[in-house]
């Protein structure tokens, strides 16, 4: 692994269904982030962790949960999927609050 | 509210300067960046800036004005490589970057 990782890199998914978008990173880097962003839109944080143990609401929180178990991993999860919800969604880490953020590749998603 | 302004496309011919001009209202400072997205791939670090002036890094410089909540990427020596979307954000007083919808460069050679 080098950086950060994200799967899958694209899905389909109906609308009602729950589904975990996953995120490592091997940099240790202590902050880690997710967004979102659409068409037209800036980059939108959805939640963010400064440090493992610790999660934090974003701008755009509702019908999405985060954990942080541990410092590589930042799993974002769609509780129950909605067609507003369809995005492409990348995680970021930095080594600090301060710290330019590195991005993963992203994941497309599409639900319907 | 915050706001993060920069044009939403412009075009530039190749070896020509280009200057992506972004201005912001947000709730605190602490930094503006650029990065840089390629269609269909993540954002790429470009420049940082936090205190008033220019930065210069290769082809690519940055300037910040905080006082006017206003900053500029200036590319020089335009490559085709160079088409890209260039995104501003600002990292507010909560840390936390807010970022603008990116301005879609494109290049004629």
């Amino acid at each position: 692994i080098a950086g950060i990782t994200q799967a899958p890199t694209s899905q389909i998914l109906a609308a009602g269904r729950r589904m975990t978008l996953r995120c490592t990173q091997d940099m240790r880097h202590n902050a880690m982030y997710w967004y979102r962003q659409d068409l037209g839109l800036g980059l939108r944080l959805i939640h963010y962790s400064n440090t493992a143990g610790t999660t934090g609401k974003g701008e755009v929180p509702d019908g999405y949960s985060v954990s942080r178990a541990n410092t590589d991993d930042f799993p974002l999860t769609l509780a129950s999927a909605v067609p507003s919800q369809t995005s492409v969604y990348f995680c970021a880490s930095s080594s600090g609050v301060e710290g330019e953020q590195f991005f993963g590749p992203g994941t497309r998603l599409t639900v319907l | 509210g915050q706001n993060i302004d920069q044009p939403t496309e412009m075009t530039a011919t190749e070896g020509a300067i280009v200057q992506i001009n972004c201005t912001y209202q947000t709730s605190g400072f602490n930094g503006l960046f650029w990065y840089q997205q390629h269609a269909g791939e993540a954002p790429t670090f470009l420049s940082y800036n936090v205190l008033d002036g220019l930065e210069e890094k290769g082809r690519f410089s940055s300037f910040l004005s905080r006082s006017k909540g206003y900053s500029y990427l200036l590319l020089k020596e335009l490559q085709m490589k160079d088409s890209a979307s260039y995104l501003c954000a600002v990292r507010d007083s909560n840390y936390q970057l807010i970022w603008g919808a990116g301005t879609k460069l494109i290049i004629k050679p």
